[in-house]
This record gives C-alpha cells, sequence and structure tokens, in this order.
C-alpha cells in the first residue's frame, strides 16, 4: 500500500542554518504531495503542495520538489528562524481522488537563538 | 471563519466511562476526518466521512463510533473509554469535489486521558 517515510528527529539546529527534512514515498501513479506543520500545541496547518512531477511548492521560506524518479519530497528552508520550531509531518493523497491522506510520522524540529 | 472547531479541548476520563467528541466546521465540506496521534506513530484516521450520511473506517476504529450529523457536524464516540485511547484527537475537512490535491484543515485538537 501507499506509505510515507520522514527521517526520524528529533533535529537541533541554530538560528539561520540550512534545514533539510527528508521524505520519499510509496505510491502507484502520481500521488499529490503535502508538507503540514504543527507547532506546538496546536492542529496540523498545510505548509506547502505539489500535485505533479517536477512541481516545487514554496512557503514562508520553505520549499520541496516533487521528485518522481526519486520518489522523493524533501523539505528545504535556507535560514531556520527560533519561530519554526514544530513538527513537520510529510503526506500523501493517492493518486485518483482518494479521501485519504497518508502521513509520515512526523519530524520535531528546535531551532535554538 | 472559524474553520473547523473541536469541542472540548481537554478531557480526563476514568476506565470505562464513555464521552463524545465534537467538531464543527464553517467551510461548507464535504469531507470529515477523525484521527488519533500519539507519540512516534504519527497521525492515523479512526473514521472519515466522505459526505453527508455516509461514514467509513479508516486505520483504527476499534472502540470508537462516528456519526456524521449534518454537513456542519461531525461527532466521534467512545463507549467504554480504555488506558489504550488515551491520545491526542484531531478532526479535518476537506472539500474533496474529486480533487486529491485538494487540501485538508485540520482542527486545534482533543487532549484525552483515560485512567
Amino acid at each position: 500500500g501507499d506509505s510515507v517515510t520522514q527521517m526520524e528527529g528529533p533535529v537541533t539546529l541554530s538560528e539561520e542554518a540550512f534545514l533539510t527534512i527528508n521524505c520519499t514515498y510509496t505510491a502507484t501513479g502520481y500521488p499529490s504531495l503535502f508538507w503540514y506543520v504543527q507547532y506546538p500545541g496546536e492542529g496540523l496547518q498545510l505548509l506547502l503542495k505539489a500535485t505533479k512531477a517536477d512541481d516545487k511548492g514554496s512557503n514562508k521560506g520553505f520549499e520541496a520538489t516533487y521528485r518522481k524518479e526519486t520518489t522523493s519530497f524533501h523539505l528545504e528552508k535556507g535560514s531556520v528562524q527560533v519561530s519554526d520550531s514544530a513538527v513537520y509531518f510529510c503526506a500523501l493523497s493517492p493518486f485518483g481522488g482518494s479521501e485519504k491522506l497518508v502521513f509520515g510520522k512526523g519530524t520535531k524540529l528546535t531551532v535554538n537563538p | 471563519n472559524a474553520g473547523v472547531t473541536q469541542t472540548p479541548k481537554f478531557q480526563v476520563l476514568k476506565t470505562g466511562q464513555s464521552m463524545t467528541l465534537q467538531c464543527a466546521q464553517d467551510m461548507n465540506h464535504n469531507s470529515m476526518y477523525w484521527y488519533r496521534q500519539d507519540p512516534g506513530m504519527g497521525l492515523r484516521l479512526i473514521y472519515y466521512s466522505a459526505s453527508e450520511g455516509t461514514t467509513d473506517k479508516g486505520e483504527v476504529p476499534n472502540g470508537y463510533n462516528v456519526s456524521r450529523l449534518n454537513k456542519r457536524e461531525f461527532s466521534l464516540r467512545l463507549e467504554s473509554a480504555a488506558p489504550s485511547q488515551t491520545s491526542v484527537y484531531f478532526c479535518a475537512s476537506r472539500n474533496a469535489g474529486g480533487h486529491s490535491y485538494n487540501e485538508q484543515f485540520f482542527g486545534p485538537g482533543t487532549r484525552l486521558t483515560v485512567l
């Protein structure tokens, strides 16, 4: 079945460091791919998405590119801030209009000043 | 718009007690979902409803029941709570319309402890 694997955390960085959180997926066809962020004590909110191969999703300085050849959707940010401290979830929506999202287990990021 | 709202925010139950978690959305979305979040497990789908009047099991439905009361509201009921149901519960909604790329919108969560 469809699945998402993302790097295990926690990840601890200093402010202004470069961030990469790896995400790979297994799915048939062309799923849609998402990154969600969960700030402490809150629900998940969509950070960015990509719906077809080679699409780049971007928001708030974060980027991720849909790589069909490597089945990956890695999250990157060039310079993290303390306010980026959160849990990040990679997710896919199976091709064909499925109702369900398949989530990775989440990666906790802590950014220190 | 309030988006997705959930009540209560916190709840402590004793083993065997029952309770209903409430969820409502004001975005006129067709689909609604209940997830649980446990440390190291990510989010797991309990039940979902693709439209008013329909519900389907997700990955971990045992011990739960749901009701899609109308298009806005989707409740989750624990008939006889167990310590294994201690978790954070999230409700979500989505304007499906046949597009898999439509995002899900999440509520703030209910933190449930079963003693």
